[in-house]
């Protein structure tokens, strides 16, 4: 496609319930990065993939987060048992290559937990 | 860890003047990239300008430059005649490494208003 998408645009989820989060990268970009955004702050680090491969996972918050890239092209993250404050936009980011500075970012997913 | 920080949560100049967006970063790394991404209202965030920390000239993309002090860990962007549609957030980021490919640690942003 043209640039990175994500799926859905929003999300409203009551507490406890699990959400997936979908992320459609750019064709043949290999890096992919998921980015959560605070209402008012700047986006945080959550999770790096390489083509199939986790790479790091040091920013997901808690066990409740997880993700996948299980053919190195689309991504899901997971969240399970949200809690308020999971409430966020959560950002899709891929890059050209594994040794390229630029990420391209999607809309976003905004996640609002009631 | 690398830590960013912008000290302006918002700014407003008139449309055709010229603004300057502050930046600092705290990094025990050599090398480095720096980045200055634009975020509009209810669109998507998109790069406006980088920097990497071996060079010493100023990068410059048509209206927008940076001041780029790496001793004093500061990063400024300087934006030139001033449009309406550069009203955005903006966020500065930084990533380590001299090969990039690694995450964005970005700061806080600042709202930027451009008034006609």
């Amino acid at each position: 496609g043209a640039g990175v998408s994500q799926s859905p645009r929003y999300k409203v989820a009551k507490r406890g319930q699990d959400v997936a989060l979908r992320c459609d990268p750019i064709s043949g970009h290999v890096s992919l990065f998921w980015y959560q955004q605070a209402l008012g702050q700047g986006p945080e680090f959550l999770t790096y993939f390489q083509n199939e491969a986790q790479l790091d996972k040091s920013g997901l918050p808690s066990d409740r987060f997880f993700a996948e890239r299980p053919e190195g092209s689309v991504s899901t993250l997971k969240i399970q048992r949200t809690q308020q404050e999971d409430s966020a936009v959560y950002l899709c980011a891929t890059a050209r290559a594994a040794q390229t500075y630029e990420q391209y970012f999607g809309p976003g997913t905004r996640l609002t937990v009631t | 860890a690398q830590t960013v920080t912008q000290s302006q949560p918002e700014m407003s100049v008139q449309e055709a003047e010229t603004v300057t967006l502050s930046c600092t970063y705290d990094t025990s790394e050599n090398n480095y990239y720096l980045f200055w991404y634009k975020q509009p209202p209810s669109r998507q965030m998109i790069l406006v300008i980088r920097q990497e920390a071996y060079k010493q000239q100023n990068a410059t993309e048509n209206r927008f430059s940076v001041n780029f002090q790496k001793a004093a860990k500061s990063f400024s962007l300087k934006i030139s005649d001033s449009q309406l549609g550069d009203t955005a957030m903006y966020f500065c980021a930084f990533m380590k490494g001299q090969n990039a490919g690694n995450m964005l640690t970005f700061g806080g942003g600042t709202r930027l208003m451009v008034k006609p």
